[in-house]
């Protein structure tokens, strides 16, 4: 069965503090790995990777993944208040389409 | 160009009731995909489905649960004789073909009391 995990669980930060989210997975047949950011409502797609070592970048965003290790790191630098929210990270199998989620990391960023 | 439509946005219901949760998806996408996410969890899969077929139901409870994704209109998850542990936020993704779900709706959070 697909597997994948975050860490930390929660993180609490200052504004203009950087923060790096983890997510380790196993999956059989792996074909993308996802990042989602949610506030109280529906995810939100931040960004999909499928190679590893090619950094993807939004902004302040960015994430790389590590198919050998298994492993994807979401950054967020100079963090605001409006970053607070859980991050989800997902894998997507070859074989079909759903996604098995983490469990998310629920990041506050304090004034 | 409409996102991911849901609704209700709430639906409470008595144990024993049902509880029918629509999605509509993205114009053009005719992939839909439910998840459900109970409180301080993770989205965990539940159904796949193309225009009148479900593709993957792994996910769903064998009993008082079922989907459908009609030629016309919306998507539906049913969910019969409602139990207090139903209690939890059903959101819907579309997408085109087999992409990425990139896209998901506000979610329907049911209350079963």
């Amino acid at each position: 069965e697909d597997k994948v995990v975050q860490s930390p669980l929660s993180l609490v930060v200052h504004e203009g503090d950087t923060v790096t989210l983890n997510c380790s997975y196993e999956v059989t047949n792996f074909r993308s790995l996802l990042w989602y950011k949610q506030e109280k409502k529906a995810p939100t797609f931040l960004f999909m990777l499928t190679s590893s070592g090619i950094e993807k970048k939004s902004g302040r965003l960015s994430s790389i993944l590590d198919k050998k290790e298994l492993f994807s790191i979401l950054n967020i630098t100079a963090t605001q208040t409006g970053d607070s929210a859980i991050y989800l990270c997902a894998v997507q199998e070859t074989s079909g389409s759903r996604l098995t989620f983490g469990e998310g990391t629920q990041l506050t960023v304090n004034p | 160009n409409a996102g991911v439509m849901q609704n209700p946005r709430h639906l409470v219901r008595r144990r024993g009731q049902e509880a029918r949760l629509r999605c509509s998806p993205m114009k053009g996408h005719s992939h839909v995909y439910w998840y459900r996410q109970l409180p301080e969890e993770g989205l965990k899969f539940m159904v796949y489905l193309q225009k009148e077929n479900i593709i993957d139901e792994s996910g769903m409870p064998k009993e008082r649960f079922s989907a459908e994704f009609p030629k016309e209109g919306p998507s539906i998850l049913r969910i019969q004789q409602v139990v207090r542990g139903d209690s939890a936020a059903y959101f819907c993704a579309s997408s085109m073909d087999t992409a990425p779900q990139a896209f998901f709706g506000q979610g329907t959070r049911l209350t079963v009391v």
